[in-house]
């Protein structure tokens, strides 16, 4: 199974960009990039997910590199609720008939007010 | 509102005594897994299932069964605790088709002394 490598931890101030890398060297042609977050004392949720284009949603934009070995998630304006562990994860078509999906230790990220 | 239900969210119990942490689903969803969530491993999957009567195993199944006899609840039984089965535990499901998003419960906080 192709696996992602993010940074332990990483920090922001409280209103500026924070760019999120997440490395994926193995990935298949085939593979969607997705993004979740878990706040504390809670279950991850859903942020954003891509194939090959970035995407862009409410909550964050993805930016996909044009060989698909790494990506970026960017929270435009960190805020304090933004506090949480990142994952960046890979999953196969939605139509396969498995759903074996690798969650890593992510990325913690800290922001300071 | 959509949503997976634990029960319960806390527990401490004894080497040896069976138990079931619960799970329920009220999206009709067809994929259901269990994780287990320990400091530094990020989440790992114990059990999927694609649907009713179709479960198997994931990363670290051991110590651990399943069923699915109704399509909303996916029970996770603990025959023997262990003390290496403390954990924080998750239940997740989505959408066999068309479903991006995987949704995960609040999460079950085992102890076993």
């Amino acid at each position: 199974d192709a696996k992602t490598t993010q940074p332990n931890s990483m920090e922001s101030n409280e209103e500026e960009p924070v760019h999120l890398p997440c490395n994926h060297s193995t990935i298949s042609g085939t593979d969607y990039i997705h993004w979740y977050r878990q706040l504390p004392s809670q279950g991850p949720e859903y942020v954003i997910h891509g194939l090959t284009s970035n995407v862009n949603n409410r909550m964050a934009s993805l930016a996909i590199a044009e060989d698909r070995k790494s990506s970026t998630l960017i929270l435009h304006r960190a805020t304090l609720r933004d506090a949480a562990v990142y994952y960046c994860i890979l999953r196969g078509p939605l139509k396969t008939s498995y759903d074996k999906v690798i969650f890593g230790p992510g990325t913690s990220l800290s922001v300071i007010p | 509102e959509a949503q997976v239900t634990q029960n319960p969210r806390y527990l401490i119990t004894v080497t040896g005594k069976k138990l079931t942490v619960t799970c329920s689903q009220n999206m009709n969803h067809e994929y259901m897994s269990w994780y287990r969530q320990d400091p530094g491993l990020g989440l790992r999957q114990i059990y999927y299932s694609m649907n009713v009567e179709v479960t198997d195993k994931g990363d670290v199944p051991e110590g651990y069964k399943v069923s699915r006899k109704e399509k909303r609840n996916f029970p996770l039984i603990l025959e023997s605790p262990s003390p290496n089965q403390t954990s924080l535990y998750f239940c997740a499901s989505r959408p066999r088709l068309g479903g991006n998003t995987i949704y995960f419960g609040e999460g079950s906080w085992l102890t076993v002394v």
